[in-house]
């Protein structure tokens, strides 16, 4: 299986912040990397596709970068709202597999 | 607006089979993976398979071939079979729905299964 690695596992930050997450995977991925915020007691939803595709009706303060076995999730100027889990998942093989996660705190 | 709704026993017994069903309600289910994730506080997220619209399959292997999830069209229905279960599979199921390679775009609110002893 391919190992999705996330980093820090908790950030503090204040709101107007900006912020950025890592996650490496433990082989090449090429793009197939999408980034998904939790809140608590909510399912996850689905921020950013094929590395730095925004998804529809995404705050264009997030963005996503990165290929092959490194990637970034950037939050500019965080909200309020913007304070959760934050995982990155693979979609290159089977079985997808996803990041431990980053908690967003204030 | 395309709706996924999960349902299914909140408890069940160890070593029994663990039965999920995932109404979806407001749009087609053609042309898209139909998924269950389940997430626990020990394994974190864990992707446990999809189906397609053509009955293909593909399984989380860490099952062990415990996992069956199958389509019904006709009732707008996803469901997810799981024998065996012990208190490792207590978690959070979700259905998700997924467009090709373009992640998990549509989650279900998810339900909560303990397995008890």
């Amino acid at each position: 299986d391919i190992q999705m690695t996330q980093s820090p596992a908790y950030l503090s930050a204040s709101a107007g912040d900006r912020v950025t997450i890592t996650c490496r995977a433990s082989q090449t991925i090429e793009t197939y990397l999408n980034w998904y915020q939790q809140k608590p007691g909510k399912a996850p939803t689905l921020l950013i596709y094929s590395a730095s595709s925004l998804e529809n009706g995404v705050p264009s303060r997030f963005s996503g970068s990165g290929s092959g076995t490194y990637f970034t999730l950037t939050i500019n100027s965080l909200r309020p709202e913007d304070f959760a889990t934050y995982y990155c998942q693979q979609g290159y093989a089977s079985p997808r597999t996803f990041g431990q996660g980053t908690k967003v705190d204030i | 607006q395309v709706q996924l709704q999960e349902s299914g026993p909140g408890l069940v017994k160890s070593s029994d089979t663990l039965s999920l069903i995932c109404s979806v309600s407001g749009g087609s289910m053609r042309n898209f993976y139909w998924n269950w994730v389940r997430q626990s506080p020990v394994r974190g997220l864990e992707w446990l398979g999809y189906i397609y619209q053509t009955g293909s399959t593909n399984y989380n292997p860490s099952l062990r071939g415990r996992v069956t999830i199958s389509l019904d069209m006709s009732k707008n229905q996803v469901s997810l079979k799981m024998k065996s279960v012990t208190s490792d599979d207590t978690a959070v199921y979700y259905c998700v729905r997924e467009v090709g390679d373009d992640g998990f775009g549509l989650w279900g609110q998810g339900r909560s299964v303990m397995v008890s002893s």
